[in-house]
């Protein structure tokens, strides 16, 4: 079955400095991946998603993630922090069951910024 | 335009009682969601439906009825409700078509059982 992992519950950095939220995934076959974002006291928004396309996505707020089959990842990096940034992001995958396809979230990782 | 829609957002009630949680999305979605997020932020599905249809029910006690009267509502039912089921609950839609079609998301429920 496919699942994601997020190393890292919390991820802290400081203001204008780079950002990296790891995410791998379990597949053998190229999954459907997203990134999520969630602000407090707010629902997720789609970041960004893997389409096959191209390895490299470019997401909202300056984010963008890279799919690596040879590493079964898909990392989110920002190359400069902002307060803003400050917020839960999870990673997730479209699972297949029985014709149907489940988005399951990974366990989140709470990014800090420090001023 | 409120995408994805839920009512109450905040919902305090003693252990025992019965409530309800609604969710409307005027997206055009065919398929909607109930995800359970815990205190330590952990999303869990409970209830998929598409066009009315349940098509995912995890292990869940079965004092939560999902009830869809049509592919634009999704509301969630639960009975005799215990301390454990305080959580924040999340609607999202999203177009069954396309596989990598993104969830959209209510901004949530927030249960307390006292």
């Amino acid at each position: 079955a496919q699942s994601v992992t997020q190393l890292g519950s919390h991820v802290s950095v400081s203001e204008g400095a780079l950002v990296l939220l790891r995410c791998n995934y379990s597949s053998s076959v190229p999954p459907y991946l997203f990134w999520y974002v969630q602000y407090p006291n707010q629902g997720l928004q789609l970041l960004l998603k893997y389409t096959s396309a191209a390895t490299l996505v470019k997401g909202i707020n300056g984010f963008e993630a890279e799919f690596k089959k040879s590493e079964t990842s898909f990392h989110l990096t920002k190359p400069s922090a902002h307060m803003s940034d400050a917020a839960e992001y999870f990673c997730a995958v479209s699972l297949s069951s029985g014709g149907s396809y489940i988005p399951t979230f990974g366990r989140g990782t709470s990014l800090i910024v420090h001023p | 335009d409120t995408a994805v829609s839920q009512t109450p957002k905040y919902l305090v009630t003693q252990m025992g009682n019965d409530k309800s949680i609604k969710c409307e999305q005027n997206l055009g979605h065919d398929t909607m969601y109930w995800y359970k997020q815990d205190s330590k932020k952990f999303l869990k599905i409970m209830f998929s439906y598409n066009n009315k249809e349940l098509i995912i029910n995890e292990t869940v006690p079965n004092r939560f009825s999902p009830k869809s009267p049509d592919k634009a509502h999704l509301n969630l039912h639960i009975n005799s409700l215990e301390l454990g089921d305080s959580a924040v609950y999340f609607c999202a839609s999203r177009s069954m078509g396309q596989f990598n079609s993104p969830l959209h998301f209510g901004n949530g429920t927030r249960l307390t059982v006292t």
